[in-house]
């Protein structure tokens, strides 16, 4: 099964806020990043959190708490580009930069 | 940021032939690269670590002799998918972590969509 869950599907109104949040297992955990991903296109980087805490980058933050094993995303003032997937990463600690995705979220933003 | 790049974007090929799909890091150096699959509206599964001079490291479940990987160089990460079959049709993605730099960031390639008929 997925090491990673997180919801398969939000929808909110532009200007809004949405927080996608991101459960993990613990074993081999070195830190949690998020990545977006348009249709047909790589996956692009948002965050990175190795430490509890909030990172702050523009309209999109990340938040980590280790003792609970969970993270979220925030994306603010949504614009109707910010349309797309949405994956929480788990980075381990058997090899620098080795990634295990969560399912993604699929972000629908409407007018 | 660095620039991952990937070559073919798009193979059309028939069953039983071998494709081969190439990884460049262009401005940067990369002694590891990943290779993920991803099926229509799932996530990336990680297939392999390649190991630039060794031998690629296989995530259970993905059989060696069928995804050959070859890193050849520091900046050219190959794979190459052997005997293809309609049930590997499916969106190859490369990746690589800048050491040099000091974000955590790994850069994806663009991707290479393959089709076996």
């Amino acid at each position: 099964g997925q090491s990673l869950e997180q919801p398969s599907e939000v929808t909110a109104v532009e200007g809004a806020i949405v927080q996608i949040n991101c459960t993990y297992q613990t074993s081999g955990f070195y830190g949690l990043s998020w990545y977006q991903q348009h249709d047909g296109g790589a996956p692009t980087f948002l965050s990175y959190n190795a430490l509890d805490g909030l990172e702050e980058t523009g309209r999109f933050s990340s938040f980590l708490s280790r003792s609970d094993s969970y993270g979220y995303l925030l994306l603010q003032e949504l614009q109707m580009k910010d349309s797309a997937s949405y994956f929480c990463a788990k980075m381990t600690t058997d090899s620098w930069g080795k990634l295990q995705f969560g399912a993604g979220t699929q972000v629908v933003v409407t007018p | 940021g660095a620039v991952v790049s990937q070559h073919p974007s798009r193979v059309i090929c028939k069953s039983g032939t071998s494709v081969k799909i190439e990884c460049r890091s262009l401005d940067f150096q990369a002694t590891t690269m990943f290779w993920y699959r991803q099926f229509p509206k799932q996530s990336l599964m990680l297939m392999a670590t390649s190991n630039e001079g060794s031998k690629a490291t296989y995530e259970q479940g993905v059989e060696k002799d069928k995804f050959l990987i070859n890193h050849a160089s520091l900046t050219l990460s190959t794979l190459t998918v052997t005997s293809a079959h309609p049930e590997d049709s499916s969106f190859y993605i490369c990746s690589a972590p800048d050491r040099a730099g000091s974000s955590y960031e790994q850069y994806f390639g663009p991707g290479t969509r393959l089709t076996v008929t």
